[in-house]
């Protein structure tokens, strides 16, 4: 079954206590991307990946850190978390990167919480 | 920039009764693509209906169907015969499609969303 899987689905956490993210999918997909959800924002993305080891900054890339090592893994990294990273997060992914007309596939999402 | 504004933020029907909800673009593309995605209380997002710009046929999905009218840039949602599993937060979002690996990715912009509660 493809799909798109994120670790961990509920987490809280403290500010300043590093925490990753993970992100895998089963399509050999050459694109991913992460997203924040924020109520009245919609969905804005963070990093994206055009491939293995190309990774490059989205809309809202403060506070994280991403790496693509792997084709099938995209990890989002928070160094230092804060109370204003506090948000629903997806990580998503479609075939290519500039196939817009293509499916994108989305994990289950990921609810942070940083006190 | 491309931008997605859905002045909707929560609406709410009866169940049975049919229900659109609003969302409008701006962008200076000719070729780009439309989706409507459903995010039901488990957070899931699930793609229900997809438009491509230069179609001037309204795409359908069984009682999901859109109003697009490219000159004035809006792409409203249709639901008919709404059904309790209809309630949900509904993302209009917009994608231009890319022209090659130097241009980089396309990435979908979305609207604020709309919450849309279906009742008995």
């Amino acid at each position: 079954e493809a799909q798109v899987t994120q670790n961990p689905r509920y987490l809280i956490t403290v500010t300043g206590k590093k925490l990753t993210v993970t992100c895998s999918q089963n399509m050999n997909h050459e694109y991913m991307s992460w997203y924040r959800q924020d109520p009245g924002l919609g969905l804005r993305q963070i990093y994206y990946s055009m491939n293995v080891e190309v990774t490059d900054k989205g809309d809202v890339p403060e506070g994280y850190k991403v790496s693509r090592k792997e084709k099938r893994n995209f990890p989002l990294i928070l160094e230092s978390p804060s109370p204003n990273q506090t948000s629903l997060y997806f990580c998503a992914s479609r075939e290519t990167p500039q196939g817009a007309g293509e499916t994108q596939y989305f994990g289950p999402g990921t609810r942070l919480l940083v006190l | 920039a491309q931008t997605v504004t859905q002045s909707q933020p929560e609406m709410s029907v009866q169940e049975a009764e049919t229900v659109t909800l609003s969302c409008t673009y701006d962008t200076s593309e000719n070729n780009y693509y439309l989706f409507w995605y459903k995010q039901p209380p488990s957070r899931q997002m699930i793609l229900v209906i997809r438009q491509e710009a230069y179609k001037q046929q309204n795409a359908t999905e069984n009682r999901f169907s859109v109003n697009f009218q490219k000159a004035a840039k809006s792409f409203s949602l249709k639901i008919s015969d709404s059904q309790l599993g209809d309630t949900a937060m509904y993302f209009c979002a917009f994608m231009k499609p890319g022209l090659g690996w130097l241009q980089g990715a396309q990435k979908l912009v979305f609207g604020q969303g709309t919450r849309l509660t279906i009742n008995p």
